[in-house]
């Protein structure tokens, strides 16, 4: 099983569509989650940290299941700007470094 | 506050030549890492350092080398390029709370 494992789409959907990605990770003693962003050609930055209660940043919440190692990421009312590809993350075991899922690609159109 | 910077932004070389990209931060950040990131492959850890003067191996080292020579600085070396080394390189920092700041990338083609 793959670290952190994603649905690379891609996910098209119209502008004002709800769309939901899911991610699973594989190693059980993992403590910080995250949701980064990535435009095309440019790096990767932080959309959400991930919390074991679930949390909401405006149109987006992010939840974590530990028990079935799942994290997902749900978008309301879609913006063309939220056109982008987002990458799962998780910290490796010894806690020093951060292992990407390979992203999963939203194009949202008018 | 400049964040990450990587120097250069693109590089062409020819089979064999070598190489350093350069990655500093002004966060004074402890964490520093070198990623590459290939189509269909997803962002991938070359090397990565917890603190000055101490570097440390990720999933994808060989043909790579790094210097931590100061705290700011992290260096990523190529000393024999070879086509399958191009890609995407990006430099990133963390802060205490495992937040990772990326730099812009470099693009390297090995002909």
């Amino acid at each position: 099983r793959k670290e952190v494992e994603q649905d690379p789409g891609p996910f098209n959907v119209p502008e004002g569509a709800t769309v939901a990605f899911n991610c699973t990770y594989s190693n059980s003693a993992s403590q910080s989650f995250f949701w980064y962003r990535q435009d095309c050609r440019k790096e990767p930055k932080l959309l959400m940290s991930v919390y074991s209660s679930g949390n909401e940043d405006g149109r987006f919440t992010a939840q974590l299941n530990r028990a079935s190692q799942y994290i997902s990421l749900l978008i309301r009312d879609s913006k063309l700007s939220d056109s982008a590809t987002y990458l799962c993350v998780v910290n490796n075991q010894a806690g020093t470094a951060l292992i990407f899922g390979k992203g999963t690609t939203l194009s949202v159109s008018s | 506050n400049a964040g990450v910077t990587q120097t250069p932004k693109f590089r062409v070389l020819k089979t064999g030549q070598s190489m350093t990209l350069l990655c500093a931060q002004d966060m004074n950040h402890e964490y520093m890492y070198w990623y590459r990131q290939d189509p269909g492959m997803g962002l991938r850890l070359i090397h990565y350092s917890v603190g000055e003067g101490t570097t440390a191996k990720g999933e994808v080292p060989d043909g790579y080398n790094v210097s931590r020579l100061k705290k700011q600085n992290f260096l990523l070396g190529l000393e024999s390029a070879a086509p399958s080394q191009t890609s995407v390189y990006f430099c990133a920092s963390r802060d205490r709370y495992n937040e990772q700041f990326f730099g812009p990338g470099t693009r390297l083609t090995v002909l």
